[in-house]
């Protein structure tokens, strides 16, 4: 089946730096989407991305759709304590099917 | 607006037992799905219902899991016998139309453990 590659596994950051982490894949997606989970929570929608190429900013987050439609990357910028918990880029197919990456963890450092 | 209602939120079962699962999606959301999310991965969905029929359930273990929607509102996910390797969260999520434009809501999920 189709798989989303994310990377980094896992960050951990001082508060203030920037931070940056990326998708790809084998495979076209016509969606990419950024979600972010909180523990004993579901995965809550950050960004959705609709077009090769596409920048979208939401407050301090930053996500890009590749220009291949095969990949994708999300930047926070001025990372605060509240930015703690898994990413994940996802993304929807032709047959509309939504898949998931494995997830970034991210610890901020006070 | 009320979000996706699941329960129960922890279940502790002992292999080869069963164990039911229970969703009530956002009102006026026609599709729900339910995910499966192991221990340090990323969501893998299981089924998704359009209403009352199924629209994918290419990757549901249908020999042990089952779900239903019969009223095309709220679902129930089922497993019987349980394995050891279902201990997860499985989540369930709704949307207006199965667009992304009308947005994709997730539950808090039901953490499940087979001992």
């Amino acid at each position: 089946g189709q798989q989303l590659n994310q990377s980094p596994q896992s960050m951990f950051i001082q508060e203030g730096e920037d931070v940056s982490m990326n998708c790809t894949s084998s495979s076209i997606f016509n969606t990419w989407l950024w979600y972010k989970q909180d523990p004993g929570e579901g995965p809550v929608l950050l960004i959705a991305l609709y077009k090769a190429g596409e920048l979208t900013s939401n407050g301090r987050l930053t996500a890009q759709f590749g220009i291949t439609r095969k990949d994708s990357f999300l930047n926070i910028s001025a990372s605060i304590p509240s930015d703690v918990g898994i990413y994940f880029c996802a993304g929807f197919n032709a047959g509309n099917m939504l898949t998931f990456g494995g997830g970034t963890r991210l610890m901020v450092k006070p | 607006e009320a979000g996706v209602a699941q329960s129960p939120r922890y279940k502790i079962i002992e292999k080869r037992q069963s164990v039911a699962f229970w969703c009530n999606p956002i009102s006026g959301h026609a599709t729900l799905y339910w995910y499966q999310q192991i221990l340090g991965q990323g969501p893998k969905l299981l089924i998704q219902f359009q209403n009352n029929g199924v629209v994918d359930d290419s990757q549901l273990p249908k020999d042990r899991f089952s779900a239903e929607r019969l009223k095309g509102v709220d679902s129930t996910l089922k497993i019987q016998p349980a394995k050891l390797e279902d201990s997860a969260v499985y989540l369930c999520a709704s949307s207006f139309s199965g667009s992304l434009d009308y947005g994709y809501t997730f539950g808090s999920g039901t953490r499940l453990t087979v001992v």
